[in-house]
């Protein structure tokens, strides 16, 4: 079946590192994205993982390993406005992004 | 343009109307989708358009329909709506459906009521 993991809640300070985790068992795998959701609004493309390492995009980085079905979501420097959920979403090929149920980032002062 | 967009922000309607939700994107992309996303949950996929047809119909009930009038537009009509179908509703475009990267632009949303 298809599964993906990622943990409910997390709780940082401004201007600290977070690192949100994210497992997957799916089916088939085309890539892996992280989408930055603010309540009551859409998903915002962060990062997108099709190859083993580490892409790295200003404050956020993502890493992916294929093998261990794992990815991970690396904030720097938190902000206030990061406060959000973050969605893991792997593409299995077939047009379709399967969705985490997402973690909720609250960033305190 | 990188901008997918949707009317109208909210929507509050009665169980035996219809009315229509409108997707709209000039990038080019091939494929659109309508998501149903509860409040605290991730979005759940409702339909794909690839190249205009409807190519993955999640099992959603017929009182939801969804139409690809052409490359650019989405409309998603509403009738007989429950109360448990208030959501947001969200529209995606990417690309094409089975390019090797397959990068999903998301719509505002409808913020939907059924009273």
């Amino acid at each position: 079946g298809q599964n993906i993991d990622q943990p409910t809640e997390m709780t940082a300070t401004e201007g600290a590192i977070v690192q949100i985790n994210c497992t997957y068992q799916t089916s088939g795998f085309n890539g892996l994205f992280w989408y930055q959701q603010h309540a009551g609004e859409a998903p915002t493309f962060l990062s997108y993982n099709v190859l083993d390492g580490l892409e790295e995009k200003g404050r956020f980085s993502s890493f992916l390993s294929r093998s261990k079905g794992y990815s991970y979501l690396l904030l720097k420097e938190l902000q206030m406005k990061d406060s959000a959920s973050y969605l893991c979403a792997v593409d299995q090929g077939y047009s379709t992004l399967t969705f985490g149920k997402g973690t909720m980032l609250l960033v305190s002062p | 343009d990188t901008e997918v967009t949707q009317t109208p922000k909210h929507l509050v309607m009665g169980m035996t109307n219809k009315k229509s939700l409108k997707c709209e994107q000039h990038m080019g992309h091939r494929a659109m989708y309508w998501y149903k996303q509860k409040a605290k949950k991730p979005p759940e996929l409702m339909f794909v358009y690839s190249y205009e047809k409807l190519s993955i119909n999640e099992s959603v009930p017929s009182r939801f329909s969804p139409e690809c009038p052409n490359s650019s537009l989405l409309n998603l009509h509403l009738h007989a709506l429950q109360p448990e179908d208030s959501a947001l509703y969200l529209c995606a475009s990417s690309q094409a459906e089975k390019s090797s990267y397959n990068e999903q632009f998301f719509g505002p949303g409808t913020r939907l009521t059924v009273l």
